[in-house]
Protein backbone atom coordinates (compact mmCIF):
# COMPACT_ATOMS: atom_id res chain seq x y z
CA UNK A 1 0.00 0.00 0.00
CA UNK A 2 1.19 3.61 -0.05
CA UNK A 3 3.49 5.17 2.16
CA UNK A 4 2.43 8.40 3.97
CA UNK A 5 5.75 9.33 6.15
CA UNK A 6 5.20 11.53 8.95
CA UNK A 7 8.10 13.83 11.24
CA UNK A 8 9.11 14.14 13.93
CA UNK A 9 7.75 11.35 15.52
CA UNK A 10 7.26 13.10 19.26
CA UNK A 11 8.32 16.59 19.68
CA UNK A 12 8.58 18.10 23.24
CA UNK A 13 9.20 22.16 23.07
CA UNK A 14 7.95 25.50 26.07
CA UNK A 15 5.18 27.14 26.15
CA UNK A 16 5.33 29.89 23.28
CA UNK A 17 7.44 28.23 20.79
CA UNK A 18 6.11 26.97 17.29
CA UNK A 19 6.42 23.95 15.86
CA UNK A 20 6.43 22.27 12.19
CA UNK A 21 5.07 18.76 11.26
CA UNK A 22 5.69 17.41 7.96
CA UNK A 23 3.53 14.93 5.73
CA UNK A 24 4.74 13.48 2.93
CA UNK A 25 3.76 11.02 0.61
CA UNK A 26 5.99 8.82 -0.62
CA UNK A 27 5.12 7.18 -3.59
CA UNK A 28 2.13 8.72 -4.80
CA UNK A 29 0.84 12.31 -5.13
CA UNK A 30 -1.71 13.38 -2.72
CA UNK A 31 -4.12 15.86 -3.85
CA UNK A 32 -5.77 16.30 -0.75
CA UNK A 33 -4.08 15.39 3.31
CA UNK A 34 -5.81 15.86 5.94
CA UNK A 35 -4.72 16.64 9.85
CA UNK A 36 -6.23 14.92 12.77
CA UNK A 37 -6.09 15.82 16.58
CA UNK A 38 -6.42 13.02 18.77
CA UNK A 39 -6.23 12.93 22.74
CA UNK A 40 -6.19 9.61 25.05
CA UNK A 41 -8.50 7.36 24.53
CA UNK A 42 -10.57 9.67 21.93
CA UNK A 43 -10.67 8.83 18.09
CA UNK A 44 -9.69 11.30 15.75
CA UNK A 45 -10.93 14.77 14.99
CA UNK A 46 -10.43 16.43 11.39
CA UNK A 47 -9.10 19.77 12.10
CA UNK A 48 -8.60 20.88 8.08
CA UNK A 49 -8.28 19.65 4.59
CA UNK A 50 -5.31 20.84 2.49
CA UNK A 51 -5.67 20.37 -1.62
CA UNK A 52 -2.25 20.85 -3.34
CA UNK A 53 -1.79 24.68 -4.63
CA UNK A 54 -5.01 25.94 -2.03
CA UNK A 55 -5.99 27.40 1.38
CA UNK A 56 -6.40 24.86 3.75
CA UNK A 57 -9.96 24.32 4.83
CA UNK A 58 -10.35 24.18 8.85
CA UNK A 59 -12.93 22.61 10.86
CA UNK A 60 -15.17 24.65 12.94
CA UNK A 61 -13.86 25.46 15.82
CA UNK A 62 -9.95 25.10 14.95
CA UNK A 63 -8.09 28.39 14.45
CA UNK A 64 -6.70 28.99 11.35
CA UNK A 65 -3.68 31.36 12.60
CA UNK A 66 -2.60 29.03 15.32
CA UNK A 67 -2.79 25.64 13.31
CA UNK A 68 -0.85 26.76 9.67
CA UNK A 69 -0.86 24.36 7.27
CA UNK A 70 0.84 24.40 3.75
CA UNK A 71 0.46 22.28 1.04
CA UNK A 72 3.12 23.41 -1.49
CA UNK A 73 3.05 20.49 -3.52
CA UNK A 74 2.00 16.97 -4.21
CA UNK A 75 4.13 15.35 -1.71
CA UNK A 76 4.35 17.13 1.14
CA UNK A 77 2.29 19.27 3.48
CA UNK A 78 3.16 21.11 6.52
CA UNK A 79 1.49 21.86 9.85
CA UNK A 80 3.10 24.42 12.10
CA UNK A 81 1.56 24.74 15.74
CA UNK A 82 2.65 28.75 16.15
CA UNK A 83 2.39 29.93 19.98
CA UNK A 84 2.02 26.51 21.19
CA UNK A 85 0.55 25.97 24.77
CA UNK A 86 -0.15 23.08 26.92
CA UNK A 87 -3.23 22.87 25.91
CA UNK A 88 -1.85 21.68 22.11
CA UNK A 89 -0.37 18.50 23.65
CA UNK A 90 -2.07 16.12 21.49
CA UNK A 91 -1.28 13.53 19.07
CA UNK A 92 -1.57 15.31 15.49
CA UNK A 93 -1.83 12.57 12.81
CA UNK A 94 -1.61 13.64 8.75
CA UNK A 95 -3.49 12.01 6.33
CA UNK A 96 -3.83 11.48 2.64
CA UNK A 97 -5.65 9.95 -0.40
CA UNK A 98 -4.39 9.90 -4.29
CA UNK A 99 -8.02 9.86 -5.50
CA UNK A 100 -11.26 11.35 -4.30
CA UNK A 101 -13.82 8.95 -2.26
CA UNK A 102 -10.77 6.53 -1.70
CA UNK A 103 -9.30 5.02 1.43
CA UNK A 104 -6.65 7.43 3.46
CA UNK A 105 -3.19 6.68 4.00
CA UNK A 106 -2.14 7.88 7.71
CA UNK A 107 1.29 8.64 9.28
CA UNK A 108 2.83 7.68 11.40
CA UNK A 109 1.74 10.64 14.01
CA UNK A 110 2.96 13.15 16.34
CA UNK A 111 3.06 13.24 19.29
CA UNK A 112 3.30 16.74 20.70
CA UNK A 113 4.13 18.08 24.35
CA UNK A 114 4.17 21.30 25.48
CA UNK A 115 5.76 22.38 28.80
CA UNK B 1 -18.98 15.39 13.55
CA UNK B 2 -21.58 14.27 11.16
CA UNK B 3 -23.08 12.54 14.22
CA UNK B 4 -21.01 9.20 13.78
CA UNK B 5 -22.31 6.82 17.03
CA UNK B 6 -20.51 3.37 18.12
CA UNK B 7 -20.44 2.05 21.48
CA UNK B 8 -17.28 3.22 23.96
CA UNK B 9 -16.00 -0.43 24.88
CA UNK B 10 -17.17 -4.51 24.33
CA UNK B 11 -15.29 -6.78 25.39
CA UNK B 12 -15.25 -10.66 24.14
CA UNK B 13 -13.63 -13.75 24.83
CA UNK B 14 -10.79 -15.67 22.17
CA UNK B 15 -12.43 -17.66 19.38
CA UNK B 16 -16.08 -16.13 19.38
CA UNK B 17 -17.88 -13.25 16.97
CA UNK B 18 -18.03 -9.57 18.01
CA UNK B 19 -20.09 -7.30 16.28
CA UNK B 20 -19.15 -3.62 16.09
CA UNK B 21 -21.88 -1.01 15.62
CA UNK B 22 -21.72 2.24 13.79
CA UNK B 23 -24.67 5.22 12.96
CA UNK B 24 -24.30 7.99 10.56
CA UNK B 25 -25.43 11.14 9.45
CA UNK B 26 -26.79 10.22 5.72
CA UNK B 27 -27.00 13.71 4.81
CA UNK B 28 -24.32 13.86 2.12
CA UNK B 29 -22.92 10.10 2.87
CA UNK B 30 -20.90 8.77 0.67
CA UNK B 31 -19.17 5.90 2.00
CA UNK B 32 -18.05 4.21 5.01
CA UNK B 33 -14.68 2.93 5.94
CA UNK B 34 -13.54 0.94 9.09
CA UNK B 35 -10.01 1.37 11.01
CA UNK B 36 -8.23 -0.27 13.32
CA UNK B 37 -5.42 1.46 15.98
CA UNK B 38 -3.47 0.29 18.20
CA UNK B 39 -2.94 2.59 21.27
CA UNK B 40 -0.14 4.91 20.26
CA UNK B 41 -0.32 3.83 16.44
CA UNK B 42 -1.42 5.03 13.20
CA UNK B 43 -5.18 3.98 11.95
CA UNK B 44 -4.65 1.18 9.33
CA UNK B 45 -7.27 0.20 7.10
CA UNK B 46 -9.87 -2.62 7.46
CA UNK B 47 -13.09 -1.56 5.29
CA UNK B 48 -15.03 0.27 2.98
CA UNK B 49 -18.34 0.45 1.98
CA UNK B 50 -19.86 2.25 -0.63
CA UNK B 51 -22.87 0.28 -1.33
CA UNK B 52 -25.94 -1.61 0.80
CA UNK B 53 -24.27 -5.22 2.20
CA UNK B 54 -21.86 -7.15 3.31
CA UNK B 55 -18.18 -7.27 2.03
CA UNK B 56 -16.24 -10.07 3.57
CA UNK B 57 -12.10 -10.03 3.73
CA UNK B 58 -10.95 -13.51 5.94
CA UNK B 59 -11.89 -13.20 8.95
CA UNK B 60 -13.32 -9.34 8.80
CA UNK B 61 -16.76 -8.38 7.95
CA UNK B 62 -18.57 -5.20 7.35
CA UNK B 63 -21.65 -4.25 6.30
CA UNK B 64 -23.74 -1.52 5.22
CA UNK B 65 -27.22 0.29 5.21
CA UNK B 66 -27.01 3.47 3.46
CA UNK B 67 -31.02 4.05 4.24
CA UNK B 68 -30.47 3.56 7.58
CA UNK B 69 -27.20 5.21 8.19
CA UNK B 70 -25.98 2.26 9.89
CA UNK B 71 -22.95 -0.39 9.59
CA UNK B 72 -21.02 -2.61 11.46
CA UNK B 73 -17.68 -4.40 11.86
CA UNK B 74 -17.93 -8.30 12.28
CA UNK B 75 -15.09 -9.88 13.73
CA UNK B 76 -14.64 -13.59 13.92
CA UNK B 77 -12.81 -16.57 15.52
CA UNK B 78 -11.71 -13.82 17.76
CA UNK B 79 -7.80 -13.37 18.29
CA UNK B 80 -5.94 -11.36 21.65
CA UNK B 81 -4.29 -9.77 18.99
CA UNK B 82 -7.54 -8.25 17.77
CA UNK B 83 -7.59 -6.24 21.92
CA UNK B 84 -7.61 -2.76 19.85
CA UNK B 85 -10.04 0.32 19.04
CA UNK B 86 -11.88 -0.20 15.82
CA UNK B 87 -12.64 3.39 14.06
CA UNK B 88 -15.87 3.86 11.87
CA UNK B 89 -15.43 6.58 9.31
CA UNK B 90 -17.33 8.14 7.23
CA UNK B 91 -16.77 9.86 3.83
CA UNK B 92 -18.78 13.39 3.15
CA UNK B 93 -19.33 15.58 -0.07
CA UNK B 94 -16.57 13.39 -1.82
CA UNK B 95 -13.72 15.13 0.33
CA UNK B 96 -14.00 15.11 3.99
CA UNK B 97 -13.49 11.93 6.33
CA UNK B 98 -15.49 12.34 10.04
CA UNK B 99 -14.47 9.79 12.49
CA UNK B 100 -16.63 8.05 14.98
CA UNK B 101 -15.09 7.88 18.58
CA UNK B 102 -13.99 4.43 18.49
CA UNK B 103 -14.70 1.34 20.41
CA UNK B 104 -12.26 -0.09 22.44
CA UNK B 105 -12.53 -4.04 21.71
CA UNK B 106 -11.30 -5.89 25.05
CA UNK B 107 -10.61 -9.77 24.21
CA UNK B 108 -9.94 -12.10 26.77
CA UNK B 109 -8.78 -15.83 26.94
Amino acid sequence: GAVVSQHPSWVICKSGTSVKIECRSLDFQATTMFWYRQFPKQSLMLMATSNEGSKATYEQGVEKDKFLINHASLTLSTLTVTSAHPEDSSFYICSATDRPNEKLFFGSGTQLSVL
Amino acid sequence: GQNIDQPTEMTATEGAIVQINCTYQTSGFNGLFWYQQHAGEAPTFLSYNVLDGLEEKGRFSSFLSRSKGYSYLLLKELQMKDSASYLCAGIYNFNKFYFGSGTKLNVKP
